[in-house]
This record gives structure tokens, C-alpha cells and sequence, in this order.
């Protein structure tokens, strides 16, 4: 069984569209994240929901809207996608555990990917 | 804030040799520390993790890290590489409380094996 699941696993489409991208875990999580990998392979956060409210939005254009119709789905949507939007996007989700103290740690699981590429 | 720096973008080793892929960290608090490794077109697979029990950490395919605090490191290594190892490895770093979970990763180590 898949644990956490993209779709599509690629995407080649023009400057100016707008298209989405899925995300599903089955792992009964409650937190869910967007990184993006560029072309240096550098892994960067996006966005978080935790049970389906937004807890993490970087400094991402606004062009970007994740949407989280419940806690095992987090969707991506990209406006007007440009030519720098060309990345690997990966979805992940996690459990919170929290510990003595009230600090907890969080173990990310992550998706096969999406490449986008924007021509 | 916490940041993670990984020396060495590649690393070169023969089959049967050290692997040793190095990671050092900086955080205001203890830290939660993770190795993940990345093979060709797929996801991120948890290697490893440390999360202020035992320092010496033992992780999946042989692999292990030792957190050392006065060092602030983390390294990862297998005592005798296999062409499977090949791919990319990448150290992160979280703490608990108020940063919701945020992982800050290394840029990544690509590991070559050698036969």
C-alpha cells in the first residue's frame, strides 16, 4: 500500500497556465507539507496543514494555493505558472508525538514526487 | 534559527569501503536530527533519526550516526558501502515546540559507489 501518494508524477505544461497537483496519505496523519526541490536539489518548505488548517506558509507567491479538503488530502494549485516554477514537488505528511516537556518531534513521510515542468 | 550544513556535495567511495557523509547543525534549542536518502526519480526515505535518546542511532541498511552536541554533528556512516547505497543523502534538522514541524535540510550529499 502507498503511504503517501502524488498525482500527477509528471507535468509538462506552457508559461501562463494554472494546474494542480494531488496529494493522499493513508497513514492517518494529521499534518500535511509541501516542500519544493529545485534543480540543486535544495529542499524547502511551502506550506503545512495540520488537520486541515494552514500552520506553515513560506515566503511563496501567492500564486500558489494549497487547499486541504480534509486531513489525508493536501492539493497544490499553481496559477499563471512561470518558467522558475520548474521544480520536483513533493508532498509529505507526519504525526505529531508530543513529549514531556510539551516538545515533540516530527518524522516526515514523503511522496514519490511531482516534476513540473513549465515551457 | 536552525540550519543544517552537509560537507561535501559528492562523496566517492569503492564498494566494500567507509561510507562517511558528514552533517553539522545549528539550533537555539536540542535539536531533532534526520537522515533521509533520496534515490533516482523517488521520494525521500527515512534513513534515520535522533530525537535526544540515545546518541549512537542505528537506522535501516546498515547505516548509522552518532549526534555529538559539542560538535554539533551528526555524521552518517556505513562501515562497508554497497553499489545499492548510490544515491542522494540528505541530513535535516527540527526542533520541537513552536516551529510547527518545519524541516530545514542539508543541500544534499551525492554518495558514488564504485565497484
Amino acid at each position: 500500500d502507498t503511504a503517501v501518494s502524488q498525482t500527477p508524477k509528471y507535468l509538462v505544461t506552457q508559461m501562463g497556465n494554472d494546474k494542480s497537483i494531488k496529494c493522499e496519505q493513508n497513514l492517518g496523519h494529521d499534518t500535511m507539507y509541501w516542500y519544493k526541490q529545485d534543480s540543486k536539489k535544495f529542499l524547502k518548505i511551502m506550506f503545512s496543514y495540520n488537520n486541515k488548517e494552514l500552520i506553515i506558509n513560506e515566503t511563496v507567491p501567492n500564486r500558489f494555493s494549497p487547499k486541504s479538503p480534509d486531513k489525508a488530502h493536501l492539493n497544490l494549485h499553481i496559477n499563471s505558472l512561470e518558467l522558475g516554477d520548474s521544480a520536483v514537488y513533493f508532498c509529505a505528511s507526519s504525526q505529531f508525538e508530543f513529549r514531556t516537556g510539551g516538545t515533540f518531534y516530527n518524522e516526515q513521510f514523503f511522496g514519490p514526487g511531482t516534476r513540473l515542468t513549465v515551457l | 534559527a536552525q540550519s543544517v550544513t552537509q560537507l561535501g556535495s559528492h562523496v566517492s567511495v569503492s564498494e566494500g569501503a567507509l561510507v562517511l557523509l558528514r552533517c553539522n547543525y545549528s539550533s537555539s534549542v536540542p535539536p531533532y536530527l534526520f537522515w533521509y536518502v533520496q534515490y533516482p526519480n523517488q521520494g525521500l526515505q527515512l534513513l534515520l533519526k535522533y530525537t535526544s535518546a540515545a546518541t549512537l542511532v542505528k537506522g535501516i541498511n546498515g547505516f548509522e550516526a552518532e549526534f555529538k552536541k559539542s560538535e554539533t554533528s551528526f555524521h552518517l556512516t556505513k562501515p562497508s558501502a554497497h553499489m545499492s547505497d548510490a544515491a542522494e543523502y540528505f541530513c535535516a534538522v527540527t526542533e520541537g515546540g513552536s516551529t510547527l514541524g518545519r524541516l530545514y535540510f542539508g543541500r544534499g550529499t551525492q554518495l558514488t559507489v564504485w565497484p
